[in-house]
């Protein structure tokens, strides 16, 4: 079946320690995103990808790093730059890079914990 | 800048209807979109509309967009426990490069 595949389901970081969340997908989708979920804030985009080598910042970006050197893989790495990363990340795709209508695909997340 | 507003609760008794709101700001919104989220789990599509649309039914779920004043609600008729999670409306405006989500409404249905 085809799908988004997050891993791990929980991640815990030390102080101090960078960490990196994986995200891959088999429907052959162009663009993918990362989001950031805290309680009762939304959802917030971190970065996005349209393209393969090619990424551009979200809203908040700052303490995160990402990569793109394959279509069906985009890695995001929480730095200890990042102070406050306790939160629950997802990560999406869609087909139409162009398109208007953005039918997002998402996995099933990673709460990450500070130790 | 493009802003998405919901009430943050709405609680309702199993068999009745519910109805989730959204306010948007962006007047070039091209597509509005209502997802799903149950506990520790990621974003399901549940229906979207296009903006020149005024409504969509899809079985038990139906969307008004009210284009003049950006508004879009989502009625879920006869709901169930199994509808109860987190709702989020999300636009895609002609300028934007990603979807722009709400804070969330989370349903919470009682028998």
């Amino acid at each position: 079946d085809g799908g988004i595949t997050q891993s791990p389901k929980y991640l815990f970081r030390k102080e101090g320690q960078n960490v990196t969340l994986s995200c891959e997908q088999n429907l052959n989708h162009d663009a993918m995103y990362w989001y950031r979920q805290d309680p009762g804030q939304g959802l917030r985009l971190i970065y996005y990808s349209q393209i393969v080598n090619d990424f551009q910042k979200g809203d908040i970006a700052e303490g995160y790093s990402v990569s793109r050197e394959k279509k069906e893989s985009f890695p995001l790495t929480v730095t200890s730059a990042q102070k406050n990363p306790t939160a629950f990340y997802l990560c999406a795709s869609t087909a139409a890079r162009d398109s208007l209508n953005e039918k997002l695909f998402f996995g099933s997340g990673t709460q990450l914990s500070v130790l | 800048g493009e802003d998405v507003e919901q009430s943050l609760f709405l609680s309702v008794r199993e068999g009745d209807s519910s109805v989730i709101n959204c306010t948007y700001t962006d007047s070039s919104s091209t597509y509005l979109y209502w997802y799903k989220q149950e506990p520790g789990a990621g974003l399901q599509l549940l229906t979207y509309i296009f903006s020149n649309m005024d409504m969509k039914q899809d079985q038990r779920l139906t969307v008004l967009l009210n284009k003049k004043d950006k508004h879009l609600s989502l009625r879920i008729a006869d709901t169930q426990t199994g509808d109860s999670a987190i709702y989020f409306c999300a636009e895609r405006s002609q300028a934007g490069t990603a979807l722009i989500f709400g804070k969330g409404t989370t349903l919470s249905v009682s028998s």
